[in-house]
């Protein structure tokens, strides 16, 4: 079946440090990629998507690339600021079944120090 | 534009009683979808419903159920309330089509 691994936090960081989460999936099909973001006491809100091969997703200065080769989708952003510390969830939706129902991977959580 | 919204925030109940979480979707969007976000657990799909049908179902048992309504709101109903079913449920909404979902804040469920 389908599934998502990205790397073990808590990742903490300074402010104006370089952020990469990796993301890896499995998929038997053509999946579309997102990142989620989980901030205390809310819901997840879509940070970004990327729906095919070498798409590149990019909002609020983060990034990523989906890379069909290596089956991943790192997160990447240049200048984090403590207002980014949350929880960041990667997520697939294998197209090949109807309901577009999304595959999460654990969550990594993302402490940035002012 | 409102968001998807759910209730209650917080939900306290006691082993083997029943609970009923509540969600409005986003205006537009037919399909409603409840995962389980469990500590420890991460996040799980659970259900999903479409057109007042449900559609497809996660590896939760039979005594996790719901409905969507005519105006496209769901319920998600636990019945006979265990001890690991403490959790944050979240709804999502999307519209027909290769959408992305968007998800409401969730209930906490707290099982005593």
């Amino acid at each position: 079946g389908d599934s998502v691994t990205q790397m073990e936090g808590p990742v903490t960081l300074s402010e104006e440090a370089f952020l990469t989460i990796n993301c890896t999936y499995t998929a038997t099909g053509y999946p579309s990629l997102f990142w989620y973001v989980q901030y205390p006491g809310e819901g997840l809100q879509l940070l970004l998507k990327a729906t095919k091969a070498d798409d590149k997703g990019s909002n609020k200065g983060f990034e990523a690339t989906y890379r069909k080769e290596t089956t991943s989708f790192h997160l990447e952003k240049g200048s984090v600021q403590v207002s980014d510390s949350a929880v960041y969830f990667c997520a697939l939706s294998d197209n090949d079944n109807a309901g577009n129902m999304l595959t999460f991977g654990g969550g990594t959580r993302l402490m940035v120090k002012p | 534009e409102a968001g998807v919204t759910q209730s209650p925030t917080h939900l306290i109940k006691t082993r083997g009683q029943q609970a009923t979480l509540r969600c409005s979707p986003i205006s537009g969007h037919t399909s409603v979808y409840w995962y389980q976000q469990a500590l420890g657990l991460g996040l799980q799909f659970l259900l999903w419903y479409d057109e007042g049908e449900e559609r497809n179902r996660g590896n939760f048992p039979p005594r996790f159920s719901g409905r969507q309504f005519p105006n496209y709101s769901s319920e998600l109903n636990v019945n006979a309330l265990e001890l690991e079913d403490s959790a944050l449920y979240l709804c999502a909404s999307k519209p027909t089509g290769n959408q992305p979902q968007h998800f409401g804040d969730g209930t906490r469920l707290s099982i005593l």
